[in-house]
């Protein structure tokens, strides 16, 4: 079975730029999730997806961010403009319901110069 | 709001030891799930372990074991027999069940496992 796809694997631009992230689920995974991990962190959620739908986005900079998952499969997270505090570890992670894990694909690194 | 606390930043054994990381976490919640995440170099998140909070019996994954004491709210990992291969960020999880973001994972901010040979 094919993991969580993420890419790419680094990003580097220079703040007020814009970027954009990728991410395949497992397949048949419904639920999607984006999290940020800032250096000496641990993750955090931005956004949570069940198919197609937006199930929480309370922490996503909405100013700035911006996520889509068309036709509930692959998904995309985007940032216009960038600011240097945005310099993190994006992970993609998908779930095949709320009793099971969830499973992460190796992420992105952004750097924000 | 749930909170998850993970007091050592960094830990370190010996190989072939015995070591134990300490997660404590806050909830308000009776029925949830609690994970260990492995997360080495290459950045992707590794399930370790997991329990759920319905279950009196501690989880037990070959050399990897939990403690958890729910009325404590605590949740500890024991590595038997490290590994150099261990050596790694581990994050403590909190999975709620309830609400709009039923599902979504809260992390502690992790403990770094060095390993010596």
């Amino acid at each position: 079975e094919a993991g969580v796809a993420q890419s790419p694997r680094y990003k580097i631009i220079e703040k007020r730029q814009s970027v954009a992230f990728w991410c395949n689920p497992i397949s048949g995974h419904a639920t999607l999730y984006w999290y940020q991990q800032i250096l000496g962190q641990g993750p955090k959620l931005l956004i949570q997806f069940q198919n197609n739908g937006v199930v929480d986005d309370s922490q996503l900079p909405k100013d700035r961010f911006s996520a889509e998952r068309l036709k509930g499969v692959d998904s995309t997270l985007k940032i216009q403009p960038a600011k240097l505090e945005d310099s993190a570890v994006y992970l993609c992670a998908s779930s095949s319901d709320r009793d099971t894990e969830a499973f992460f694909g190796q992420g992105t690194r952004l750097t924000v110069v | 709001a749930q909170t998850v606390t993970q007091s050592q930043p960094e830990m370190s054994v010996q190989e072939a030891e015995t070591v134990t990381l300490s997660c404590t976490y806050d909830t308000s919640e009776s029925d949830y799930y609690l994970f260990w995440y492995k997360q080495p170099p290459s950045r992707q998140m590794i399930l370790v372990i997991r329990q759920e909070a319905y279950k009196q019996q501690n989880a037990t994954e070959n050399r990897f074991s939990v403690n958890f004491q729910k009325a404590a709210k605590s949740f500890s990992l024991k590595i038997s027999d490290s590994q150099l291969g261990d050596a790694a960020m581990y994050f403590c999880a909190y999975r709620t069940l309830y609400g709009g973001s039923q599902g979504n994972l809260i992390f502690g901010k992790g403990t770094k496992l060095s390993v010596k040979p």
